[in-house]
Parts: structure tokens; C-alpha cells; sequence
């Protein structure tokens, strides 16, 4: 099935380092979605976006929707050791069915 | 929290039985999803609810059925559990348009 290209697949970095990840596909979306998932639970959402070019934020989280619409940004500024879990980006077409299209996930390790 | 129930949380059971998991909303959101999510392949969808009644597969549908009779329950049933459908089971739900989906904390299913 349809996975998106999702990199880094895992980083390691030190309590304060800012962090960055992307998604790229070879298809057009309408919306782009950026997920955590911690250990044991299930994928909770952090941004949502719905305009090519959209840049959108969450606390120490910024997310981009690219403007050729195949691609979007993650970055994560001053991380901290709770920002430890696997991070997923999704698109979606919209239309009748909402149905997403997963990246392939990447795992961020935090060391205080 | 989305207001989504899965059950059970964890489920141990032999190869050939019938499983059948649940997942229950208090939103009152006109679709729903069944995911499974393993190691190396991300999310990837089952089934796919668009209202009581209607429903139709996703890209690995085959050993599985689903059904759903109420707005709030949606249910996806191994008719014949396989080592193969071991896996992390997720539920998520949405409004519909362009509106995300949030999921359940998911159900680990070990078939032996």
C-alpha cells in the first residue's frame, strides 16, 4: 500500500536542540496532518494543515504545508524530553471518504 | 480526549478462533476507521465506515469484516484469527470534509 517518505526514520539529540522532519509524496493533498504517538497509546494529533503554503503552529511546534502540495515540515523548537515518541505525518484527500495516507514515522529520543 | 473506546485493550487468543474488537464513540461522527500497525509498514487501513450500515474495505481488508449498526459502535470482527493478523489495532473517527481523524488508544491483539 501507499506509504508517504517520511525522514529523518529516527534522531537522537540533546534537550534543547531544535529538531526538523519531512514527508514527501509523489501524490497531491488537500490536508496535511502531523501526529505523535506515545508508547502504549494511540496517535494524537499536533497540526493540522489545508492551504499550500500554510505555515502553522503549536506551542514549540511549526508545520508547513509545501506549496506543490506533495510535501510539509515538522519542526520542533527547544525539545524537551516529554517530546520523546514517534512522530507521524498523514495526507489526506478529503472528499467522501477522509481516508489518510501514512508516513513511515519518525523516532525522536530526547536526552535530558 | 476524541471520546473513543476501544475494547478490549489487550487480547490474547489461538489460532482459528473468531475476535471481535469494538471501538465506541461519544462524538457522533458520521465516519469511522479500523487500522492495524506493525513494525515496518505504519498504519494502515483495514475497513472504513461512512455511516450506519455503509461500509467498505481499505488496502488490507482480507480476513476481516466489519459492521456497524449504531452511530457510536463499529466493530471489526476476525472471522478466523491468524499468527499473521497479530498486530496493534487502532480506531479513529471523524467528522467528515476535511476535518482530521483522532484515534483510540488501540487494542494489541496476540494471536498464537
Amino acid at each position: 500500500g501507499q506509504q508517504l517518505n517520511q525522514s529523518p526514520q529516527s534522531m537522537f539529540i540533546q534537550e534543547g536542540e531544535d529538531v526538523s522532519m519531512n514527508c514527501t509524496s509523489s501524490s497531491i493533498f488537500n490536508t496535511w496532518l502531523w501526529y505523535k504517538q506515545d508508547p502504549g497509546e494511540g496517535p494524537v494529533l499536533l497540526i493540522a494543515l489545508y492551504k499550500a503554503g500554510e505555515l502553522t503552529s503549536n506551542g514549540r511546534l511549526t508545520a508547513q504545508f509545501g506549496i506543490t502540495r506533495k510535501d510539509s515540515f515538522l519542526n520542533i523548537s527547544a525539545s524537551i524530553p516529554s517530546d520523546v515518541g514517534i512522530y507521524f505525518c498523514a495526507g489526506q484527500y478529503g472528499g467522501a471518504t477522509n481516508k489518510l495516507i501514512f508516513g513511515t514515522g519518525t523516532l525522536l529520543a530526547v536526552q535530558p | 480526549d476524541a471520546g473513543i473506546t476501544q475494547s478490549p485493550r489487550h487480547k490474547v487468543t489461538e489460532t482459528g478462533t473468531p475476535v471481535t474488537l469494538r471501538c465506541h464513540q461519544t462524538e457522533n461522527h458520521r465516519y469511522m476507521y479500523w487500522y492495524r500497525q506493525d513494525p515496518g509498514h505504519g498504519l494502515r487501513l483495514i475497513h472504513y465506515s461512512y455511516g450506519v450500515k455503509d461500509t467498505d474495505k481499505g488496502e488490507v481488508s482480507d480476513g476481516y469484516s466489519v459492521s456497524r449498526s449504531k452511530t457510536e459502535d463499529f466493530l471489526l470482527t476476525l472471522e478466523s484469527a491468524t499468527s499473521s493478523q497479530t498486530s496493534v489495532y487502532f480506531c479513529a473517527i471523524s467528522a467528515g470534509g476535511y476535518q482530521p481523524q483522532h484515534f483510540g488508544d488501540g487494542t494489541r491483539l496476540s494471536i498464537l
